[in-house]
């Protein structure tokens, strides 16, 4: 199976430490790659290659990866990280792309 | 800057046809493997279809196989969705997303298209 199990929602205050995972039978062999999609707005990648975050991304997010489960940390949550965050992994020969259900994330 | 661009969306009934289409800018299209996403309302992400970086090689979700066919051309730097035999739960917005030159991941998105079939 190539699915993706996400936590539905996480719920943090400013400053503290939100953790998002992914778990995948796919995984780890293939990489997991997360996005960022705020209300009305297309997805934005935020982390790829488990760890590697893209430029201009802030350095409070950082991924992580330990056997099947992936795992996107944002430290020092504020208020603008406040979306829906989903991984996304494909098949060995990326014929097959398949996302996560997505996790809301919650800045109280 | 790359831009990608959609058009096309609108009211369609239950089991017409629509094409989708979208325009790259701003980088060398025929460089990137090309691909349609879609996310229905108040749901996730679901990709569609992918065609390579030449058009010769397609792929699609089961959900849609069959039904949609997704097509290039890299003189203009466009990618078509052409969906036919159309059902309520195809209702999406439909994104463009430019798939990385040689990873697994979608770097560039357009801002989508909403397609709603609906009688």
């Amino acid at each position: 199976s190539n699915e993706l199990t996400q936590t539905p929602s996480v719920s943090v205050s400013p400053g503290q430490t939100a953790t998002i995972t992914c778990s995948g039978d796919g995984l780890p062999k293939q990489y997991v790659y997360w996005y960022q999609q705020k209300p009305g707005q297309a997805p934005v990648l935020v982390m790829y290659k488990d760890t590697e975050r893209p430029s201009g991304i802030p350095e409070r997010f950082s991924g992580s990866s330990s056997g099947p489960i992936v795992t996107l940390t944002i430290s020092g949550v504020q208020a603008e990280d406040e979306a829906d965050y989903y991984c996304q992994s494909a098949d060995s020969s990326g014929k097959q792309y398949v996302f996560g259900a997505g996790t809301k994330v919650t800045v109280l | 800057q790359v831009q990608l661009v959609e058009s096309g969306g609108g009211v369609v009934q239950p089991g017409r046809s629509l094409r989708l289409s979208c325009v790259g800018s701003g980088f060398n299209f025929n460089n990137h493997p090309m691909h349609w996403v879609r996310q229905a309302p108040g749901k996730g992400l679901e990709w569609v279809a992918l065609i390579s970086y030449d058009g010769t090689i397609k792929y699609y979700a089961d959900s849609v196989k069959g039904r949609f066919t997704i097509s290039r051309d890299n003189s203009k730097n466009t990618v078509d969705l052409l969906m036919n035999s159309l059902r309520g739960d195809d209702t999406a917005v439909y994104y463009c997303a430019r798939r990385e030159a040689y990873m697994f991941y979608f770097d560039y998105w357009g801002q989508g298209t909403l397609v709603t079939v609906s009688s």
